[in-house]
């Protein structure tokens, strides 16, 4: 059981270009979010989907932009990266029952934008 | 919004008991939850508060009291290995978005 896969697991950008964090779970989950981490910062919610064909804003949005494919799958994508960007970035998923609010971490993303 | 403070940083020496204090200001959530995570990993679940009280499991026990809007993490009988980063994190009422705090750094001293 895989859990949460995410992947590149290092990626170096240079100022301007773009790229897509992947990531799938396989644990049947509604849920599914994506997070940034910065020293000092823990861990601030970029976007978010409930559901399958859902997504919704977090605390820091901008210059991000999502997609659920399908269940499994939740995207990031970096359209144009700036330094500002660099961080290490989590994909996580939960099940939506009320009472279940463990969610799982992939093993992160450590991106740096030059 | 939600805000979650925790102290930035605890130590502790091995084999006693530390608290990790967890204010916050929501209102109309499912409970308090919180994460482990040691450096270079990924947080990985330790407790959930639905009601009232404390939960136990294991070295670790964690509180909430909704009335106060206070929870805490509590570790007994440190470990080396419980040096790490613990967050607590919130989720609303109505919102599947998961929200942390900053998150504490607990260093374990021999």
């Amino acid at each position: 059981n895989a859990g949460v896969t995410q992947t590149p697991k290092f990626q170096v950008l240079k100022t301007g270009q773009s790229m897509t964090l992947q990531c799938a779970q396989d644990m049947n989950h509604n849920s599914m979010y994506w997070y940034r981490q910065d020293p000092g910062m823990g861990l601030r919610l970029i976007y978010y989907s409930a559901s399958e064909g859902t997504t919704d804003k977090g605390e820091v949005p901008n210059g991000y932009n999502v997609s659920r494919l399908n269940k499994r799958e939740f995207s990031l994508r970096l359209e144009s990266a700036a330094p500002s960007q660099t961080s290490v970035y989590f994909c996580a998923s939960r099940a939506n029952r009320d009472t279940n609010t463990e969610a799982f971490f992939g093993q992160g993303t450590r991106l740096t934008v030059v | 919004g939600q805000s979650l403070e925790q102290p930035s940083e605890v130590t502790a020496v091995e084999g006693a008991i530390v608290q990790i204090n967890c204010t916050y200001q929501t209102s109309g959530f499912y409970g308090l939850s919180w994460y482990q995570q040691h450096d270079g990993g990924a947080p990985t679940f330790l407790s959930y508060n639905g009601l009232d009280g404390l939960e136990e499991t294991g070295r670790f026990s964690s509180f909430l009291s909704r009335s106060d809007s206070y929870g805490y993490l509590l570790l007994q009988e440190l470990q080396m290995k419980d040096s790490a980063s613990y967050f607590c994190a919130v989720s609303k009422t109505g919102r599947r978005a998961l929200t942390f705090g900053s998150g504490t750094r607990l260093q374990v001293q021999p």
